[in-house]
C-alpha cells in the first residue's frame, strides 16, 4: 500500500530564514507526486506535481524537488504569508491521491 | 478561488441521524473526489467518480454512500452518525480520470453531538 510520510510535523522559521520540508514516499510505480497548501478552515491548495526523480519546480519562494524515494519543499526567504499547512501527495498503482499528514509552517515576523 | 463548491459549510447534527453534503465541481471538470480530514488520520480518500460512474474506494465505511448526478454535482450521504464521524470532509474535482492536479472545495465540517 502507498504510504507518504512527512518530516517534522511543524516548524517554526524567522522571516527570511530558508528551510525544507521532506515527503518520504513509499509506492509501487510513482504516477506522480503533488505538493498542496492549506490554510485554516480551506481546502487544499494545488502548487506543484513531479513526475520524475531530478525533477524541480518552482514558484515564487517555494521550490519542489524529487529522487525516487523523497521529495523536498525549499522555502527561500519565508515571509508571514507563507505560514500554512504543506501536504504531500502520491500516486502510485490507483487512481487515489495518498496524502501525507503534513507540515504546519509558521514563519515569524 | 478553486472553482469547487461545498454545501453546507457547517452541520451540526446527533449520533444516528443521516446528512448529505453536496459538492458541484469546477466547470468543465468530469472526475469528483470525496475526501475526510480528521486532526489524527489527515486526508483519507472516500470515493471517486468520473462521469456518473464509480471508478475507485477507499476507506469509506458502509454506512456511507455518494453518487454524481447527470449535472456532474455529488452528494455523499453519511447515515446512522457517530461521534467520530465529526471531521472535515472536502471534494475535489479534475479534468480527467486518470492522475491530475485535484481542486478542492473549502469543505463542510460535521460536528456529531
Amino acid at each position: 500500500e502507498d504510504q507518504v510520510t512527512q518530516s517534522p510535523e511543524a516548524l517554526r522559521l524567522q522571516e527570511g530564514e530558508s528551510s525544507s520540508l521532506n515527503c518520504s514516499y513509499t509506492v509501487s510505480g510513482l504516477r506522480g507526486l503533488f505538493w498542496y497548501r492549506q490554510d485554516p478552515g480551506k481546502g487544499p491548495e494545488f502548487l506543484f506535481t513531479l513526475y520524475s526523480a531530478g525533477e524541480e519546480k518552482e514558484k515564487e519562494r517555494l521550490k519542489a524537488t524529487l529522487t525516487k524515494k523523497e521529495s523536498f519543499l525549499h522555502i527561500t526567504a519565508p515571509k508571514p504569508e507563507d505560514s500554512a499547512t504543506y501536504l504531500c501527495a502520491t500516486s502510485g498503482g490507483s487512481e487515489k491521491l495518498v496524502f501525507g499528514k503534513g507540515t504546519k509552517l509558521t514563519v515569524n515576523p | 478561488d478553486s472553482g469547487v463548491t461545498q454545501t453546507p459549510k457547517h452541520l451540526i447534527t446527533a449520533t444516528g441521524q443521516r446528512v448529505t453534503l453536496r459538492c458541484s465541481p469546477r466547470s468543465g471538470d468530469l472526475s469528483v473526489y470525496w475526501y475526510q480530514q480528521s486532526l489524527d488520520q489527515g486526508l483519507q480518500f472516500l470515493i471517486q467518480y468520473y462521469n456518473g460512474e464509480e471508478r475507485a474506494k477507499g476507506n469509506i465505511l458502509e454506512r456511507f454512500s455518494a453518487q454524481q448526478f447527470p449535472d456532474l454535482h455529488s452528494e455523499l450521504n453519511l447515515s446512522s452518525l457517530e461521534l467520530g464521524d465529526s471531521a472535515l470532509y472536502f471534494c475535489a474535482s479534475s479534468v480527467q480520470e486518470g492522475i491530475s492536479p485535484l481542486h478542492f472545495g473549502n469543505g463542510t465540517r460535521l460536528t456529531v453531538t
